[in-house]
């Protein structure tokens, strides 16, 4: 069975304290692994997709690489803006089957100034 | 641009009634998507449109959940006889075409409450 694992649930940051968010996953055949972040209230937007092992994709102060057991969403120097819920999640499955994307618990993050 | 919307963004309803979920796409993406959020959990898919048609409906719980796009752009959720174990956020997201190339946007969710 497909499935994506967070850790950790929650973390807390200073300012300036740079940390990483883990995503393990066991699926068959990925075709894409992404990267989400949601606020309170919000539905989740759009950060990364990752496709295969070794690839690496940057954002501000977010970098997310992938291996082919997990992720990490890399946060280099957070700031209080950065507070947030980040998903994982993947597509899976082969020749052109299911376009689902399977989520996930998330990471809550709290930066504090 | 506008990008997906959902309404209502709040809905209480009894338990037993029929509810419906409206959500209004990015224009011209061809796929969307339903989610359920529950608190503390991450988006659980329902079910996916390509154009008209329901692809893959695999993640309806049961009978009580049903979803249409007849004309291929807006769809609604509905929900017979709803129960409180359907209280969550339903989420709809679209993608300009089906594929790991073509990421999902969502909507800010419709927050169903069963009292």
């Amino acid at each position: 069975e497909d499935q994506v694992t967070q850790s950790p649930e929650a973390l807390r940051l200073q300012e300036g304290e740079s940390s990483s968010l883990n995503c393990s996953y066991t699926v068959s055949g990925l075709r894409g692994l992404f990267w989400y972040r949601q606020d309170p209230g919000k539905g989740p937007e759009f950060l990364f997709t990752l496709y295969s092992a070794g690839e690496e994709k940057e954002k501000e102060r977010l970098k997310a690489t992938l291996t082919k057991k997990e992720s990490f969403l890399h946060i280099t120097a957070p700031k209080p803006e950065d507070s947030a819920t980040y998903l994982c999640a993947v597509q899976a499955g082969y020749g052109g089957a299911t376009n689902k994307l399977i989520f996930g618990t998330g990471t809550l993050l709290a930066v504090q100034p | 641009g506008a990008g997906v919307s959902q309404t209502p963004s709040n809905k209480v309803t009894e338990k037993g009634k029929y509810v419906e979920l409206r959500c209004d796409p990015i224009s011209g993406h061809t796929a969307l998507y339903w989610y359920r959020q529950s608190l503390g959990q991450g988006p659980e898919f329902l079910i996916y449109f390509q154009g008209t048609g329901a692809a893959d409906d695999s993640g309806l719980p049961n009978d009580r959940f049903f979803a249409v796009r007849p004309e291929g752009s807006v769809s609604t959720l509905k929900i017979q006889r709803t129960e409180r174990g359907d209280s969550a956020v339903y989420l709809c997201a679209s993608s300009l075409m089906a594929g790991a190339n073509s990421p999902l946007h969502f909507g800010n969710g419709t927050r169903l409450t069963v009292t």
